[in-house]
């Protein structure tokens, strides 16, 4: 089965850094780019970033450009989004999601469940 | 940025009825050397992740029931949802995958009447 695991999604303060993890399995996780995506409460779907395959390859939206990281490990068939500097309109529910461009167009074709972070005092 | 804006915000359909929701773009998400649309439509249930219908604008995925649909080219598109079926109650976004960032529609809430 074809699957995304997140998880890392915490309460914390202003301020504060936290790193959320995607576990992939049930596809060759190597060969694919990544997104994360995030849903404010009661909100719509925000793009955050992008990350290729082999990592060459790294993008974000400017609302966490310079705060935000991703990286992978492929050995590991996992995705990672590290987050400093959080504000309280960071919080969300962050997906992971498989970018698909070949078969797809660019559209994410597989997503996780979600994992919730809260940014609040 | 290219911007998506969607229309309406929310609309109620009544059982067996079709549903049209609109999509478009402030560029085009044509790509002419291959004569694609780079244009995502997704489904979003309350509590769930969203679930990818249609992409290159008009190709349904795998296991997506044929009563979807997606048209359009450029800068305007459509989903629409032949027969509604109560399980189809959901918020639907379309997402540009033409270029970064990928930007989503603000979504439509569809209701059954």
């Amino acid at each position: 089965e074809v699957r995304l695991v997140e998880s890392g999604g915490a309460l914390v303060q202003p301020g504060e850094s936290l790193r959320l993890s995607c576990a992939a399995s049930g596809f060759t996780f190597s060969t694919y780019s990544m997104n994360w995506v995030r849903q404010a409460p009661g909100k719509g779907l925000e793009w955050v970033s992008y990350l290729s395959s082999s990592s060459d390859a790294t993008y974000y939206a400017d609302s966490v450009k310079g705060r935000f990281t991703v990286s992978r490990d492929n050995g590991k068939n996992s995705l990672y989004l590290q987050m400093n500097s959080l504000r309280a309109e960071d919080t969300a529910v962050y997906y992971c999601a498989r970018y698909n461009y070949d078969y797809a167009g660019g559209a994410s074709d597989i997503w996780g469940q979600g994992t919730m972070v809260t940014v609040s005092s | 940025d290219i911007v998506m804006t969607q229309s309406p915000d929310s609309l109620a359909v009544s059982l067996g009825e079709r549903a049209t929701i609109s999509c478009k773009s402030s560029q085009s998400v044509l790509y002419s050397s291959n004569n694609k649309n780079y244009l995502g439509w997704y489904q979003q249930k309350p509590g769930q992740p969203p679930k990818l219908l249609i992409y290159w604008a008009s190709t349904r995925e795998s296991g997506v029931p044929d009563r979807f649909s997606g048209s359009g080219s450029g800068t305007d598109f459509t989903l629409t949802i032949s027969s509604l079926q109560a399980e189809d109650a959901a918020v639907y976004y379309c997402q540009q995958c033409y270029s970064i960032p990928y930007t989503f529609g603000q979504g439509t809430k569809l209701e059954i009447k």
